[in-house]
């Protein structure tokens, strides 16, 4: 069964700082790796997907990476604001999604 | 569609009730998929559609939860005789094709399931 870790659970950080967040996964035979942002109350927002096949992925002031050989998924955020404050989760898809347990970001103004 | 509905947005039930929850997908979108995110678990998966067939139904907690889909469109999860438990945000997800490098999924608002 796929496991999928998030660390840090929660991060918080004053503007303009970058942000990393980290996702590991225990079973490398995935599609693609996706991050999502979650707002309170508020469905899932897609951010980005990496294919198995690719090794980052780049979206405005996010970037995101991925070593399937060691299980692992980094989220950059460049120059936060206060507008980034929310939970981000990533899920691997084996067909269906797991998701980790979410990294809970807040920006200071 | 322009995007994945679900409805109603928010349920307040008694327990013992049946509820049924409603997920209209991305027109086109072959696959559907069902999660549940709930306080104590996270997201986790529940039943995955591809047309009106369900090939893998393993995330579905008891016996109490099924799931239909019709015209390989319209989608309904039933739980019956609903407990304290089921509380939970239901999530419908849909994709253009399932697996694969293609398999992008796309979420709807969700559905709060409140049960007194």
């Amino acid at each position: 069964k796929q496991e999928v870790t998030q660390i840090p659970a929660a991060l918080s950080v004053p503007e303009g700082e970058n942000l990393v967040l980290n996702c590991s996964f225990t079973d490398s035979a995935i599609y693609n790796l996706q991050w999502f942002r979650q707002d309170p109350g508020k469905g899932l927002t897609s951010l980005l997907l990496i294919q198995s096949s690719q090794r980052e992925q780049t979206s405005g002031r996010l970037n995101a990476s991925l070593d399937k050989s060691s299980g692992r998924s980094t989220l950059y955020i460049a120059a936060s604001q206060p507008g980034d404050s929310a939970t981000y989760l990533c899920a691997v898809n084996d067909y269906k999604l797991s998701f980790g347990a979410g990294t809970t970001v807040t920006v200071r103004a | 569609g322009a995007g994945v509905s679900q409805s109603p947005s928010n349920k307040v039930t008694e327990k013992g009730k049946d509820v049924e929850l409603r997920c209209d997908p991305i027109s086109g979108h072959t696959a559907l998929y069902w999660y549940r995110q709930s306080l104590g678990q996270g997201l986790e998966f529940l039943i995955y559609f591809q047309g009106n067939s369900a090939p893998d139904k393993s995330g579905l907690p008891s016996d109490r939860f099924s799931a239909e889909r019709t015209g390989g469109s319209v989608s309904t999860l039933t739980i019956q005789r609903t407990q304290q438990e089921d509380s939970a945000v239901y999530l419908c997800a849909s994709s253009r094709i399932a697996g694969g490098p293609q398999d992008t999924q796309y979420f709807g608002p969700g559905t709060r399931l409140t049960v007194l």
